[in-house]
């Protein structure tokens, strides 16, 4: 079975662009999970949804942050404009729960190494 | 306010060695669930190992093993016999309530 994928793994690009994250969550899961990880801050949750809605976005730093998921298989995290300090690696992870929490494991993806210059 | 604490931030074996990553945790939920992550050189987090509020009852998985201790909030988590292939960032982490958040992690390095 697939596990969860993110593209693209590497995206450089320079300050002021629009950039877009990908992921595709393990079929079946209903909660998705979008964190960030630098040296600094460690790993962050961002935003999680539970069947395609948002839950908890109180950990997007700041209206460039938006994040999407049309669909049980496809979510997207989007920075505009982007900034150096958004430097980091994206992480999407799924699982699955009941209704509003999941108190289950969760599955990572292999992340995107964002670098903005 | 919940928090998770890792104070080790790297550890240096040599293969063989038994090694012991510390885990802290705070929460006022009196239900919560514990979590130990993997996260190898190539960069993607790998689940190990999760237990609930109400079973401290420890756990062994081939050479690896886990201690919770309610009284002093802590999950431990020991490899035995480390070997090279262990060497990873290793990650602790607290649901309660409806996030999970993650300590800073420790880097153990196994030399052969």
């Amino acid at each position: 079975d697939a596990g969860v994928i993110q593209s693209p793994r590497h995206e450089v690009t320079e300050m002021g662009q629009e950039v877009t994250l990908r992921c595709k969550p393990i079929s079946g899961h209903d909660y998705l999970f979008w964190y960030r990880q630098t040296m600094m801050r460690g790993l962050e949750l961002l935003i999680y949804f539970n069947n395609n809605v948002p839950i908890d976005d109180s950990g997007m730093p700041e209206d460039r942050f938006s994040a999407k998921m049309p669909n049980a298989s496809f979510s997207t995290l989007k920075i505009q404009p982007s900034e150096p300090r958004d430097s980091a690696v994206y992480f999407c992870a799924s699982s699955w729960g009941s209704a509003g929490v999941s108190y289950n494991e969760q599955f990572f993806g292999p992340g995107t190494r964002l670098t903005v210059l | 306010a919940q928090k998770v604490t890792q104070a080790q931030t790297e550890i240096s074996v040599v293969e063989k060695e038994d090694v012991t990553l510390d885990c802290v945790y705070e929460t006022r939920d009196t239900t919560y669930y514990l979590f130990w992550y993997k996260q190898p050189p190539s960069g993607e987090l790998v689940f190990l190992i999760r237990r609930n509020s109400f079973d401290e009852q420890n756990e062994i998985s081939g050479r690896y093993s886990w201690n919770f201790q309610k009284s002093t909030s802590s999950f431990n988590f020991t490899i035995t016999a480390s070997q090279v292939v262990d060497s990873a960032v290793y990650f602790c982490a607290l649901l309660g309530g409806f996030k999970t958040i993650f300590g800073a992690g420790t880097r153990l390095f196994v030399k052969a």
